[in-house]
């Protein structure tokens, strides 16, 4: 069965950072398409972030420069280090995974909550 | 980059109404176009993937079509547990993006 677990999330001030995690099991990370999508509070879904099976890395242009996605292939766990944080940030961060060739997020995690505030 | 716009933003309509949703794309693209449905407090649940396939497990009600820059998702008789928000998404190319969101109430 395919899980997804994010951690990593919390209340963190303008200009910090955090790293947040996504463990995975039922897959392996390095053969997928892993995704992180975020949602601020009662907005719509934005794309923040990829990591393609062969490692090859995309980012939004709100999040560029900022944040970074990582993966550890020995922990299969995807990572997103957000840096210089904004209070745009603020945001419910999902974890997602494209498991089929033509389709594309199938299966999510349940979100772990970032808010940026002094 | 290539934006999507969802209309309407919100819609009321009755059990067993015809409800249709569009997304415009700002430039053409491929037919990586899905549709997601968010009840609320829930996580995004694949609806369409490749404009008009039907994700495994989804009701026959749901449909999607167009190409090129328009494109729709169709719930042909509405039900009380399709109240929702529905995002359309294109995926598969830098970068992946979401339409707004559309949200769907009963009237």
């Amino acid at each position: 069965e395919v899980q997804l677990v994010e951690s990593g999330g919390g209340l963190v001030q303008p200009g910090g950072s955090l790293r947040l995690s996504c463990v995975a099991s039922g897959f392996t990370v390095s053969n997928n398409f892993v995704s992180w999508v975020r949602q601020a509070p009662g907005q719509g879904l934005e794309w923040v972030s990829i990591i393609y099976s062969g490692g090859s890395t995309y980012y939004a242009d709100s999040v560029k420069g900022r944040f970074t996605i990582s993966r550890d292939n020995s922990k299969n766990t995807v990572h997103l280090q957000l840096s210089n944080l904004r209070a745009e940030d603020t945001a419910m961060y999902y974890c997602a995974v494209k498991m089929t060739v033509a389709a594309p997020f199938d299966y999510w995690g349940q979100g772990t909550l970032v808010a940026v505030s002094s | 980059d290539i934006q999507l716009t969802q209309s309407p933003s919100s819609l009321s309509a009755s059990v067993g109404d015809r409800v249709t949703i569009t997304c415009r794309a700002s430039q053409g693209i491929s037919n990586y176009l899905a549709w997601y449905q968010q009840k609320p407090g829930k996580v995004p649940e694949l609806l369409i993937y490749l404009v008009s396939t039907l994700q495994s497990g989804v009701p026959s009600r749901f449909s999607g079509s167009g190409s090129g820059t328009d494109f729709t998702l169709t719930i042909s008789s509405l039900q009380p547990e399709d109240v929702a928000t529905y995002y359309c998404h294109k995926y598969n190319s830098d970068p992946w993006t979401f339409g707004q969101g559309t949200k769907v109430e009963i009237k």
